[in-house]
């Protein structure tokens, strides 16, 4: 069975600082690895994965996010936070030998403070 | 280019009683899925179609039943709603069943009272 866990209900930032949201998974096979972000009231909004090749993914908006097969980890990241970054955040993984079902986790509320 | 998008917006059932939701995919996209969301909680799988047939299915009963019809639009039905039936209910649109991105539409707020 696949799982991800987000072990932070909550992350508070400072505008312009750097931002770190955590996310660790558990597949059987290889991992297909995703973020997304919902705004209130909205669906989810899709801001980069992690298929194969380069540890280090760019996405949407500056985010980026770092692969880590030994630590089963899939953080999210940004440089300079804004404060428009607010938002629900969402990590997700698949199982390539599993189907093409989404596992999320529990969701990760950001909140950037100007 | 027209992203995913769902009918209704909002949805208020009692108990017992049987909804359709409906979601047409981004254009080019030939596969569906579905997913509940819980208040607080993150997306879960319900089911999958692709040509026109359901090619993998969640932890859900068999209350919860779907459609893909040959234009690729897809409806869900739930049976015998119950409370816990009450959720935003995500269609999300990929091409193909392979290594696809997802992308979800507004969503459907269903309450069940």
């Amino acid at each position: 069975a696949q799982s991800v866990a987000q072990p932070e209900d909550q992350v508070n930032v400072a505008e312009g600082n750097p931002l770190t949201v955590k996310c660790t998974y558990s597949v059987s096979g290889n991992p297909y690895l995703f973020w997304y972000v919902q705004y209130p009231n909205r669906g989810l909004q899709f801001l980069l994965k992690y298929i194969t090749g380069d540890n280090l993914v760019k996405g949407s908006y500056g985010f980026e996010a770092e692969f880590n097969k030994s630590q089963t980890s899939f953080h999210l990241k940004k440089p300079s936070a804004l404060v428009s970054d607010s938002a629900l955040y969402f990590c997700a993984v698949r199982d390539i030998n599993a189907g093409n079902m989404l596992t999320f986790g529990g969701g990760t509320r950001l909140m950037v403070k100007p | 280019d027209a992203g995913v998008t769902q009918s209704p917006t909002h949805l208020i059932k009692t108990r017992g009683q049987q909804v359709t939701l409906r979601c047409s995919p981004k254009s080019g996209h030939d596969t569906v899925s579905w997913y509940q969301q819980a208040l607080g909680q993150g997306p879960q799988f319900i089911f999958q179609y692709y040509e026109e047939e359901e090619r993998q299915r969640g932890n859900f009963p068999d209350r919860f039943s779907g459609h893909q019809f040959p234009n690729y639009s897809s409806e869900l039905n739930v049976n015998a709603l119950l409370l816990g039936d009450s959720a935003l209910y995500l269609c999300a649109s990929s091409l193909g069943t392979s290594s696809g991105t997802q992308y979800f539409g507004p969503g459907t707020r269903l309450t069940v009272l």
